[in-house]
């Protein structure tokens, strides 16, 4: 069985830069696993934020970044906003188009 | 600004057919090529990835549910929808519907008797 697997929490101060991570239990993620990134808050639908790596929606702000960094996916917030507290969760696409989402990442801006 | 829309009765019996339906309003379902997905989040617990159909018709789904999983599109109503047979407990969750980037709020479905 495919393991997504993120960092359980992390913590990042106002102003400051956090890097998520997404790694996939069969090895290197490529951008051939298309990397989703998705952002939910407490009682909230999930909002999509990257897809295919590092592609934005319109509506995604512009200091959220996506790549591919030492064989993960990764999700990169510059200048972190109180309001981007909330659930980070990846999904990663493999072999017949099957998706997997990691466990998630509760970001604390603190 | 594309708006979906998840339907469907919120208690199942246990071992019957979750069935539910996604309206697709200010957007077309054939317009350019999307995939459509469900996906699903029990209480307190992270995102599972049901599956998704493609305006072709073309399915992909979880390994996991596969054996209990029917997924189609109805084009001309801008509707997908998601069957899921033979429920349990393990089954209840809130239920999204998504396409090209765009959420449904969620639906919850308690499978209870």
């Amino acid at each position: 069985q495919t393991v997504v697997t993120q960092e359980p929490s992390l913590t990042v101060s106002p102003g400051g830069t956090v890097t998520l991570t997404c790694a996939s239990s069969t090895g290197a993620v490529t951008s051939g696993y298309y990397p989703n990134w998705f952002q939910q808050k407490p009682g909230q639908a999930p909002r999509a934020l990257i897809y295919s790596t590092n592609n934005k929606h319109s509506w995604t702000p512009a200091r959220f970044s996506g790549s591919l960094l030492g064989g993960k996916a990764a999700l990169t917030l510059s200048g972190v906003q109180p309001e981007d507290e909330a659930e980070y969760y990846c999904l990663l696409y493999y072999g017949g188009g099957q998706g997997v989402f990691g466990g998630g990442t509760k970001l604390t801006v603190l | 600004q594309v708006q979906l829309q998840e339907s469907g009765p919120g208690l199942v019996k246990p071992s019957q057919t979750l069935s539910l339906t996604c309206t697709v309003s200010g957007g077309s379902s054939s317009s350019g090529s999307y995939s459509w997905s469900w996906v699903r989040q029990p209480a307190g617990k992270g995102l599972e990835w049901i599956g998704r159909i493609y305006t072709s018709g073309s399915t992909s789904y979880n390994p996991s549910l596969k054996s209990r999983v029917t997924m189609s599109v109805d084009t001309s109503k801008n509707q997908f929808s998601l069957n899921l047979t033979s429920v349990t407990a393990a089954d209840t969750a809130v239920y999204y519907c998504a396409r090209g980037g765009y959420w449904g709020q969620g639906t919850l479905v308690t499978v209870s008797s």
